[in-house]
């Protein structure tokens, strides 16, 4: 199983610009999160989704939207690029109330 | 709001030496998670507590929790070099729409000197 998988590992963009982040889960949870991590921040919720066709505000959405429209796949788009989204971003997925599994971040920088 | 905070931030240790990280969390809640991450790597899963007076250990770590006092702590035992990574700890805490969200420390930076 190759777990949790995140497209792309690196970006740089120009502010204005637009992307997609790609999560891939091959472990058939029903929940997936994004979060971003910065320095001396720990990790924050960016959005969630509990199921397929679902999703949920998390405590920094401002700037980002999702989509889930299979079960093992969630992205995260962002239409107007800032300099403030400079940071790594991590992908999770995981049963109910259990342990979250991280996939391996995209390092992404905004000129 | 939950908040979670975890001391010290930064800690330098010799190989062979014991030592503590604490985590405090502000509200209840009955679930909380240690990982641990390596420079530019992801998140690895260490421990998982769910219930007071629970207690892990793999290897030099021990994990526990106390519910009542909102306190979890991770020991090391004997410290080594390949220890040395950032610990995280989080708490669970469930979502009005459902799932539970993870609120996370703002880690521990472990450095074991040979």
């Amino acid at each position: 199983n190759a777990g949790v998988t995140q497209t792309p590992k690196f970006r740089v963009l120009k502010t204005g610009q637009s992307m997609t982040l790609l999560c891939a889960q091959d472990m058939n949870h029903e929940y997936m999160y994004w979060y971003r991590q910065d320095p001396g921040m720990g990790l924050r919720l960016i959005h969630y989704s509990v199921g397929e066709g679902t999703t949920a505000k998390g405590e920094v959405p401002d700037g980002y939207n999702v989509s889930r429209l299979k079960k093992q796949n969630f992205l995260l788009g962002l239409e107007s690029a800032a300099p403030s989204q400079t940071s790594v971003y991590f992908c999770a997925s995981s049963y109910p109330r259990v342990e979250q599994f991280f996939g391996p971040g995209t390092r992404l920088t905004v000129l | 709001e939950l908040k979670v905070e975890q001391n010290p931030l930064f800690l330098s240790m010799q190989e062979g030496k014991n030592y503590t990280i604490y985590c405090n969390y502000s509200t209840t809640s009955d679930r909380l998670y240690w990982y641990r991450q390596d420079p530019g790597k992801s998140l690895e899963s260490l421990f998982v507590l769910l219930s007071n007076g629970a207690v892990k250990q793999e290897g030099r770590l021990m994990a526990s929790l106390d519910t009542k006092a909102r306190l979890s702590t991770l020991h090391i035992t004997a410290a080594v070099h390949d220890l040395s990574a950032t610990y995280f700890c989080a708490v669970d805490a469930l979502l009005t729409g459902g799932g539970n969200k993870l609120t996370f420390g703002t880690g521990t930076q472990l450095k074991v000197e040979l």
